[in-house]
């Protein structure tokens, strides 16, 4: 079975530049996390879907950082424009979803720097 | 609200000792699932273990046990007879039923040859 994919690994960019991170859960997975983790930190949830839908968003900084997961599946995590403050790693994970006591299977994450 | 609180940030301890690494949750729910994660130097989260609410036995894995204790609100985990291959950060979790998971700060555990 193959593990939660991420792409891009490693990603540079201007500050003001827009960036996006793609994920792909484990198959049959309807639950998706996106987590920012920042150096030194622990995994923050910035999103969490239930097929398509996004059931927790609070955390989101929703000004600049936008999220989608078309046909309750792949899911994107844009931002626009980036700031310095957004370097980050970002972790995607999946469970299969319901009644909580399921195990989150991570990615290996995109690292983002902005300079 | 849900909480998660790693007071140790660091700890080192020469191979071979044991060493347990503090985790203390707030929730007001009555259902919720604790966990425990490893992060290697390479990066990738790794699942070490789940508890729920209503199972207070503690677990021991090889050199790794865990103790928790709903009169403290703790689920602590202790490595014994430590390796350097133990050395990473650790993450205690906190879910819920509606899968609503939140993570410690974590505890970088350094292992000395």
């Amino acid at each position: 079975e193959a593990g939660v994919v991420q792409s891009p690994r490693y990603k540079i960019i201007e500050k003001k530049q827009p960036v996006a991170f793609w994920c792909n859960p484990i198959s049959g997975h309807n639950t998706l996390y996106w987590y920012r983790q920042n150096l030194g930190q622990g995994p923050e949830l910035l999103i969490r879907y239930e097929n398509e839908e996004a059931v927790d968003d609070s955390q989101l900084p929703k000004d600049r950082f936008s999220a989608e997961r078309l046909k309750g599946v792949d899911s994107t995590l844009k931002i626009q424009p980036a700031e310095l403050g957004d370097s980050a790693v970002y972790l995607c994970a999946s469970i299969r979803g319901g009644a909580g006591a399921n195990v989150l299977t991570f990615g290996a994450g995109s690292r983002l720097t902005v300079l | 609200a849900q909480k998660v609180t790693q007071a140790q940030t660091e700890i080192s301890v020469v191979e071979k000792e044991d060493v347990t690494l503090d985790c203390v949750y707030e929730t007001r729910d009555t259902t919720y699932y604790l966990f425990w994660y490893k992060q290697p130097p390479s990066g990738e989260l790794v699942f070490l273990i789940r508890r729920n609410s209503f199972d207070e036995q503690n677990e021991i894995s090889g050199r790794y046990s865990w103790n928790f204790q709903k009169s403290t609100s703790s689920f602590n985990f202790t490595i014994t007879a430590s390796q350097v291959v133990d050395s990473a950060v650790y993450f205690c979790a906190l879910g819920n039923r509606d899968d609503k998971i939140i993570f410690g700060k974590g505890t970088r555990l350094h292992i000395l040859p």
